[in-house]
Formats: structure tokens, sequence, C-alpha cells
């Protein structure tokens, strides 16, 4: 059963302007969220992360935004850059646990 | 430069064949990792140690046997009971102290069963 779930497996956005990634979880223990961001034929790098005490969190063009009632979480980048086009993975975790759930992954294009 | 290494990137093996393939990182990270990504499927779990000798299965342990006698390496075995071997597999250390840490992935090790 997906606890983490990414339910739009692509987006398109013209440059300069907001992309915002959406990722839902089941499980209400997780309490330690975070993004990666994926090139084809490469390991995921770390973007931004955000704990469950937190509503929000900003780096850059970069911000998480967490509503735990809704067990929902986005990222928004803005503006949006060519650069930027990738697959994007949610996880979530247990701090206990040890254990990352990931999300199947929204491919983002931007399109200059 | 501190990371993780997969090797090799790309590897070929006939069918019914055992492989090994190996992630070694020096982070001094505690925990390491192996997932495997299918088209659609995100990145599932099959394997994490937290300790030297000590691992626990993930989601889809099943056809894999990993070993950790070292706390930087952790060799995922790919054994001939695997049905669907062929896959993207990626290895992710991280720390375990000094509160919530992310994961450091390697590269990437893209397996076909022929």
């Amino acid at each position: 059963d997906q606890q983490v779930k990414q339910n739009s497996p692509s987006l398109s956005v013209q440059e300069g302007r907001i992309s915002i990634l959406n990722c839902d979880y089941t499980n209400s223990m997780f309490d330690y969220f975070l993004w990666y961001k994926k090139y084809p034929a490469e390991g995921p790098t770390f973007l931004i992360s955000i704990s469950s005490i937190k509503d929000k969190n900003e780096d850059g063009r970069f911000t998480v935004f967490l509503n735990k009632s809704a067990k929902h979480l986005s990222l928004h980048i803005v503006p949006s850059q060519p650069g930027d086009s990738a697959v994007y993975f949610c996880a979530a975790i247990i701090y206990t646990g040890n254990q990352f759930y990931f999300g199947t992954g929204t491919s983002l294009t931007v399109i200059p | 430069d501190g990371g993780i290494t997969q090797s090799p990137k790309y590897l070929f093996r006939k069918e019914g064949q055992n492989v090994t393939l190996s992630c070694e990182q020096n982070l001094n990270h505690d925990a390491m990792y192996w997932y495997r990504q299918d088209p659609g499927q995100g990145l599932r779990l099959i394997y994490y140690s937290q300790i030297v000798n000590d691992f626990q299965k993930g989601d889809i342990a099943e056809g894999y046997s990993v070993s950790r006698e070292k706390k930087e390496s952790f060799p995922l075995t790919v054994t001939s009971a695997q049905k669907n071997p062929t896959a993207f597999y990626l290895c992710a250390s991280r720390a375990l102290t000094g509160g919530y840490t992310e994961a450091f992935f390697g590269q990437g090790t893209r397996l076909t069963v022929v």
C-alpha cells in the first residue's frame, strides 16, 4: 500500500511562472518530509525538507508547505527555470523508524 | 570529496546469474539503503542497515541479499531468484545523529538481464 502518493505524473510550466508539485500521505506518524530532484540515469539529490512541527520552509526559490490536517505537502518553485526540469520525489519518514517512503514522482518540464 | 560511490554504472548479466552491486560511502553515515526504481513506481526499498553486521528487509527483499561487514560498504547481490531484476538500483546513506537528516544517494547502477 502506497503511503506517500504523488497523483500528478507530469507537470508543464512556462519559464518564470510558479511550479506547484503536490504530495499526499496516509500515515499520520510521519514527522519529517523531504523533496528530492532527479535527472535521468542519476541518483536523486536532496532539495528541501520540513519537520511536522512546521508548516512552511523556504530555501531560495523553493518553498515547502505542510498541511498536517489534510496530510498534504506541496513544493513551490518560483520562478521556474528550464534547469528545474526533472523528476521530483517527495519522501516521508518516521523519526524513530529510519525507513524513507517515497512517492512515485512528478516529472516537471519548464518551457523556455 | 565525501560521497557515495556506486559501481558499475551499467551492468549486463545473463539470466540465472547472480550479480553484486557495489556501494561505498565515506560520509561516516551509520545507515545505508538500497532502493530499486522502475518506471512509474518511484523508489522501493529493498534492504537497509543501521549498523555493521545488521540489516533489515524492505518492501521488496525477495531475490536479493546484502551484507554490512564494514560501515562504509553495503553491497547488494541480485540472485537468480529475483524474477524481474532489470531495473535502476540506487544506494543511499544517512546520518542517524544530529536530529532530522536527509539521505544522500549514489549515482545508481542500471542492471540489465538478458
